[in-house]
């Protein structure tokens, strides 16, 4: 079965500073999807990026950027120039591609604090 | 822009209550997900419906039902509350991955509804 591991369960970050979330997952998988979602304090949870396993290069939505290592089963997300509008729980998930499957795994999150 | 919207933010219910959580998405999704949501446990699937009257259970189906009679509308019922069901509550939607065109759509969330049982 699927796991995702993200190992910090808070982060702080000083404005306009940069921060990288971690997030790990163990899959025997060669195909599937990666996301970081992004859930602020009493609001919905929104995606902020997806990667895609059998694109080797890393996505990138303006200031956040992931580093995506298949070999190592990482997929970290950079966030450029914090904001403070950028804290927020933040949720790593795993998405198989395989015909049947639906599920979504998700990691237990990363709070992250922006000091300003 | 994709709404998800639930029926509630906040809710108390007693012990042996029976509750429903409603969620309405108005995006013609086929895909609709109830998940529940503790502190260091992350996101958690109790339910999946993948059209109307179908449903598939998750990761902790147990103590909760679901109903789907409508596509937009999916419904998280607890038979019996118990105070282990104290969580906020999380719906979902996506679109059904589709044919020939690989896409795996992201989820869109509702803004969650905190339950809690005493």
């Amino acid at each position: 079965a699927q796991t995702v591991t993200q190992s910090q369960p808070e982060m702080s970050v000083q404005e306009a500073e940069t921060v990288t979330l971690s997030c790990t997952y163990d899959t025997s998988e060669s195909d599937y999807y990666l996301f970081w979602y992004k859930q602020p304090p009493s609001r919905q949870m929104i995606l902020v990026i997806r990667q895609e396993a059998y694109k080797q290069q890393n996505a990138t939505e303006n200031r956040f950027s992931v580093n995506f290592q298949k070999a190592a089963k990482s997929f970290s997300l950079k966030i450029s120039d914090s904001q403070l509008g950028d804290a927020a729980m933040y949720f790593c998930a795993y998405r198989s591609v395989a015909s049947g499957t639906y599920k979504y795994i998700f990691g237990t999150g990363t709070r992250l604090k922006v000091l300003a | 822009d994709v709404k998800v919207t639930q029926s509630s933010r906040y809710l108390v219910k007693r012990t042996g209550e029976k509750v429903f959580l409603e969620c309405v998405q108005d995006m013609d999704h086929e895909n609709m997900f109830w998940y529940r949501q503790d502190p260091g446990l992350g996101l958690r699937l109790i339910y999946f419906s993948y059209d109307v009257k179908m449903k598939e259970k998750g990761d902790i189906p147990e103590g909760y039902s679901v109903s789907r009679e409508k596509k937009e509308r999916f419904s998280l019922i607890l038979e019996s509350a118990s105070t282990n069901q104290t969580s906020m509550y999380l719906c979902a939607s996506s679109l059904v991955e589709g044919g020939f065109q690989r896409a795996i759509y992201e989820q869109y969330f509702g803004p969650g509804t905190r339950l809690t049982v005493t």
